[in-house]
């Protein structure tokens, strides 16, 4: 259990487009979803927190209408990077909130390389 | 404002080896600290957790990790190193049981040789 799916995992897009990405939970309801991005050989950095129903809370420097994040239902969140430059090619990882068994955890979907030319 | 620190950012071992990764963390609450790994291209793992029960926490993979208070240490350790180990690890800590929101370090990245 506690299955979290990115889709897609891969994509190229040209500079200018807008890309959305898909996170969700495919085995348990997360009222709270995460959104990290990752440069090659560097760590995780946390860009929002997304609450189903409510406006996602961004980290400090990261641009709110460039990364619009969108939690429709307690399995499903987007991220849609808008007027995509190269600079914003990175690897992007989501997250889900969840208790389960008792017990609280954050699960880890496998990322979408995202590639702007 | 937490913080965790991975000391070496490229670890090398021999298979069959002991594997050290060592993390230092900081905080102002008690923490809870968690180490994940990462194969190439793919999303984060859990191996273990700490959330103030015992302080030698087991894992997957035949990993532990020791919470030492006194050091503000979360070294994670396997006594005998596998080819299939390599990957990148990341020691993250959190304010709260639940791992809502995480702190990560900067990553160490972990080759075996044959």
């Amino acid at each position: 259990g506690a299955v979290v799916s990115q889709h897609p995992s891969r994509v190229i897009c040209k500079s200018g487009t807008s890309v959305k990405i898909e996170c969700r939970s495919l085995d348990f309801q997360a009222t709270t979803m995460f959104w990290y991005r990752q440069f090659p050989k560097q760590s995780l950095m946390l860009m929002a927190t997304s609450n189903e129903g409510s406006k996602a809370t961004y980290e400090q420097g990261v641009e709110k209408d460039k990364f619009l994040i969108n939690h429709a239902s307690l399995t499903l969140s987007t991220l849609t990077v808008t007027s995509a430059h190269p600079e914003d090619s990175s690897f992007y990882i989501c997250s889900a909130g969840a208790s389960l068994a008792g017990k609280n955890e954050q699960f880890f979907g496998p990322g979408t390389r995202l590639t702007v030319l | 404002a937490q913080s965790v620190t991975q000391l070496g950012s490229h670890v090398s071992v021999s298979e069959g080896a002991l594997v050290l990764l060592r993390c230092n963390y900081s905080s102002s609450v008690p923490p809870y600290l968690f180490w994940y790994v990462q194969y190439p291209n793919q999303g984060l793992q859990l191996l273990l957790k700490y959330t103030s029960a015992a302080t030698l926490v087991k894992g997957i993979n035949g990993f532990e990790a020791e919470f030492k208070k006194s050091e503000t240490s979360f070294h994670l350790t396997k006594p005998s190193a596998h080819m299939s180990d390599a990957a990148e690890y990341f020691c993250a800590v959190s304010d709260s049981g639940s791992a809502r929101q995480l702190t990560f370090g900067s990553g160490t990245q972990l080759t075996v040789l044959p």
